[in-house]
């Protein structure tokens, strides 16, 4: 069965350090990963999505993942935070009908100055 | 309007109340979805609905009841509801086959 682990419910920064969420999936078929954040009071917004090809995918705002296969593991990084950045971060993974998203438990990111 | 709008964005209900939320799409996507989103759980699947037929129903109780008129609506019929059914509840569209899901700002319900 499909499934994400999120590693950390909640990760703080300073502002300008490197952001890293972490992200692990199982999946019975070739996955689709993708990360999403939410700010209070509001859906979520895709930030970057891997399918096929090159595993290193560059989204929004400055954030990338790369998709490691032979870890399971799909981590989202920024080189240097902002304040704005602080929201929860959900990563997903495609479920085996292909037809939703599966989302993990999320991630706090909390950016102090 | 633009993107997916959902309304109400707050709704308080007894128990034995009837209500729905409405979602509304205007990106010419053809498949819609609801997801609940409760404290400290992962986001849970409920219905997914593609090209106007119901294409997934995740185990959701009855006191839950999708209809999906059209590509552009998605409505969630809630009845006889308990207090842990107290969430927000997000209704997203996508292209079939293409998960950029695009998400409306939520409903908050409480359950009273």
């Amino acid at each position: 069965a499909q499934s994400v682990t999120q590693l950390g419910s909640h990760v703080s920064v300073s502002e300008g350090a490197l952001v890293l969420l972490r992200c692990n999936y199982s999946s019975s078929v070739p996955p689709y990963l993708f990360w999403y954040v939410q700010y209070p009071n509001q859906g979520l917004q895709l930030l970057l999505k891997y399918t096929t090809g090159a595993t290193l995918v560059k989204g929004i705002n400055g954030f990338e993942a790369e998709f490691k296969k032979s870890e399971t593991s799909f981590h989202l990084t920024k080189p240097s935070a902002h304040m704005s950045d602080a929201a929860e971060y959900f990563c997903a993974v495609t479920n085996q009908a292909g037809t939703a998203l599966i989302f993990g438990k999320g991630t706090t990111l909390s950016v102090s100055s | 309007e633009t993107g997916v709008t959902q309304t109400p964005r707050h709704l308080v209900m007894g128990m034995t109340n009837k209500k729905s939320l409405k979602c509304e799409q205007h990106l010419g996507h053809n498949a819609m979805y609801w997801y609940k989103q409760s404290a400290k759980k992962p986001l849970e699947l409920m219905f997914v609905y593609s090209l106007e037929e119901r294409v997934e129903n995740n185990s959701v109780p009855s006191r839950f009841s999708p209809e999906c008129p059209n590509s552009s609506h998605l409505f969630l019929h809630l009845h006889t509801l308990q207090p842990e059914d107290s969430a927000l509840y997000l209704c997203a569209s996508s292209q079939e086959g293409d998960y950029g899901y695009t998400f409306g700002s939520g409903t908050r319900l409480t359950v009273v």
